[in-house]
């Protein structure tokens, strides 16, 4: 079955490291895209990609960084420039008139 | 100004109630989402809509393109429907979702 899968689900890491967020799809998908929310708030976007090997940043860029080498997989960085990392992240994908598509179960990430 | 407004913010319901959570966007659409998110964080798809109603189990998605507004209803509710549900409409760019801010849903036994 056709998908986008995000993984994991859970993540712990220590203040100052690096980590990076998966995000597959196997629906033939152009588009793909990351959010973030915090508590109480709406998802807000932090890069997309339309095509591979090009990304745009998004409303809140800053402290992440993003990759596009295969159509398949946009990884998300989150780095140690990223003053508030603990998160949850949403990766979704989409077609390029939007006409489908889909979103990821997510990651929750806790920096300690 | 928002792209997406959903109300109510938060819905508490006793269990069999009948639910209904409102969407309005600005915005020009080919298609809208409902999603569900439990508690842990996990998102959930529950419709993906451009007209017309479509229902699955007890959910019920309905979309009003003219008036640009959708509603999701649940029939019967049960407290495993607690969670807070979310719409989201492609901009007419395509580079983005915009999202509400959520509906937080408390089905009390």
């Amino acid at each position: 079955d056709g998908g986008i899968t995000q993984s994991p689900k859970y993540l712990f890491r220590k203040e100052g490291q690096n980590v990076t967020l998966s995000c597959e799809q196997n629906l033939n998908h152009d588009a793909m895209y990351w959010y973030r929310q915090d508590p109480g708030q709406g998802l807000r976007l932090i890069y997309y990609s339309q095509i591979v090997n090009d990304f745009q940043k998004g409303d809140i860029a800053e402290g992440y960084s993003v990759s596009r080498e295969k159509k398949e997989s946009f990884p998300l960085t989150v780095t140690s420039a990223q003053k508030n990392p603990t998160a949850f992240y949403l990766c979704a994908s989409s077609m390029m008139k939007n006409t489908e598509a889909f979103f990821g179960q997510g990651t929750r990430l806790t920096v300690v | 100004k928002n792209e997406v407004e959903q109300s109510p913010q938060n819905l508490t319901a006793q269990e069999g109630e009948f639910i209904t959570i409102n969407c309005s966007y600005s915005v020009g659409i080919s298609a809208l989402h409902w999603l569900q998110q439990h508690p842990g964080g996990g998102i959930v798809s529950l419709f993906m809509l451009s007209s017309g109603k479509k229902k699955h189990g007890r959910l019920i998605a309905t979309i009003n393109i003219q008036e640009k507004h959708s509603s999701l209803h649940i029939t019967a509710s049960h407290p495993r429907d607690s969670a807070v549900y979310i719409c989201a409409v492609p901009s007419n760019t395509g580079n983005q979702f915009y999202f509400g801010t959520g509906t937080s849903l408390t089905v009390i036994p």
